[in-house]
């Protein structure tokens, strides 16, 4: 596709229940970033993965947190036993080495746990 | 600690000049980012700056001085559909991540 994809666009869930949230990102990109957007915060890092690896996961808030990217592209961001301050937008990135390693951004997951 | 700092809300008029700073306190530094990001939507990418100086690009401008841990974005000939949120963000240099770290944006109103 021509930019980066998430889905679901939102997600509606009761706390206690896992979800599973998904990014496809740019063709050829081998790097991807997820990062949390909560109301009046700004966006939080939370994990990097450069292809199938990720070497950075200093942002997970707990461990209920987890990510895996699979073939180099695809990427599932889980979380268990959801909690309400879990409450936020989860985004997507991803860049290609070289020209700045500018990120470009998916549209986004909008998780709501009641 | 990581610190970026601008300013929550601004509000200019329609055809007017609008400077957005930003200042920052950051352990490492490869990098300084600005995104524009309308309600409900992705950020999307306006400018880097890396090195001191400005880079213009159409009606946006950026600046950066490393030494004084400052940025500005400067948009010019303001439009309505420029009311969204300025994001600006540093590049972690950290060997292991290129990860951003974000201030807490601006949000710009332009008024007719």
């Amino acid at each position: 596709g021509a930019g980066v994809s998430q889905s679901p666009s939102n997600k509606v869930t009761e706390k206690g229940k896992d979800v599973e949230l998904r990014c496809d990102p740019i063709s050829g990109h081998t790097a991807l970033y997820w990062y949390r957007q909560s109301l009046g915060q700004g966006l939080e890092f939370l994990i990097y993965f450069q292809g199938n690896s990720a070497p950075d996961k200093s942002g997970l808030p707990s461990d209920r947190f987890s990510a895996e990217r699979t073939g180099g592209s695809v990427s599932t961001l889980t979380i268990q036993r959801t909690q309400q301050e879990d409450s936020a937008v989860y985004l997507c990135a991803s860049s290609f080495p070289g020209g700045g390693e500018t990120q470009y951004f998916g549209p986004g997951t909008r998780l709501l746990v009641l | 600690g990581q610190n970026i700092d601008q300013p929550t809300e601004m509000t200019a008029t329609e055809g007017a000049i609008v400077q957005i700073n930003c200042t920052y306190q950051t352990s490492g530094f490869n990098g300084l980012f600005w995104y524009q990001q309308h309600a409900g939507e992705a950020p999307t990418f306006l400018s880097y700056n890396v090195l001191d100086g400005l880079e213009e690009k159409g009606r946006f401008s950026s600046f950066l001085s490393r030494s004084k841990g400052y940025s500005y974005l400067l948009l010019k000939e303001l439009q309505m559909k420029d009311s969204a949120s300025y994001l600006c963000a540093v590049r972690d240099d950290g060997g292991a991540t290129n990860k951003l770290i974000f201030g807490t944006g601006t949000l710009l109103a332009v008024q007719p």
